[in-house]
């Protein structure tokens, strides 16, 4: 199955500062590769994804690149601010996203901690 | 904005007891999933859920555990005689066919506490 590795398990950084989170998998037939924000207590929640044709996507202060050869996918947070203290999570799933199966495999988690 | 929900918000049972989680999915989706995270780890995929049958587990989802979709808005999650260990957080998510983009909705989760 798939394995998906991400680091680092911390990061604290102060307000305005870059956070690059990255994670690893396994499974080279993986296609899709979400990230999601969990705050305390609540639901994960996708604020980004990539599919494997792309090697990089934006959206406004966060990006992701990809780069399948090497297997690894990066989170990339500009001008941080304290609302982005949360646990990230990186997912793949473990097969071809056309064969409908989609279960997602998560990574271990980054607690990020912005400093005011 | 239409969401996943699910009920109750927590449940605390006794050992052994059986216990029934409830999900409504985005309505329009037709995979759904259950999803546990033991507090302070990472999401843990159970199961995943298609056509009335289930198309994917992990060695998580044993024989304690059980889906069903009774009616065409409810899908549950039954743990048939719940253990210590079963204590975490359980988030339902849906998604939409094959011709969507693949994202995963997640619920609010219920948190369960086995005593």
């Amino acid at each position: 199955g798939e394995n998906v590795e991400q680091h680092p398990s911390t990061l604290s950084v102060q307000e305005g500062d870059s956070a690059v989170i990255k994670c690893t998998y396994s499974d080279s037939a993986s296609n899709y590769f979400p990230w999601y924000k969990q705050e305390l207590g609540k639901r994960p929640q996708l604020i980004i994804d990539i599919r494997s044709n792309v090697g990089e996507k934006k959206d406004q202060r966060i990006a992701v690149t990809l780069n399948k050869t090497a297997k690894h996918f990066s989170l990339h947070i500009t001008e941080t601010q304290p609302e982005d203290s949360a646990v990230y999570f990186c997912a793949a799933p473990p097969r071809e996203m056309d064969t409908g199966r989609r279960a997602l495999t998560f990574g271990s988690g980054t607690r990020l901690q912005v400093q005011p | 904005e239409p969401e996943v929900t699910q009920t109750p918000s927590h449940q605390v049972t006794q050992m052994g007891q059986e216990v029934i989680l409830r999900c409504v999915p985005i309505s329009n989706h037709l995979y759904f999933y259950w999803y546990r995270q033991i507090l302070g780890q990472k999401v843990e995929f159970l199961v995943s859920f298609y056509n009335n049958e289930i198309s994917e587990k992990s060695e998580i989802f044993d024989d304690q555990f059980s889906v069903e979709r009774p009616d065409g808005s409810n899908f549950t999650l039954k743990i048939r005689s719940t253990k210590l260990e079963d204590s975490a957080m359980y988030f339902c998510a849906s998604s939409e066919g094959l011709a969507g983009r693949g994202e995963q909705f997640f619920g609010p989760g219920t948190r369960l506490t086995v005593l």
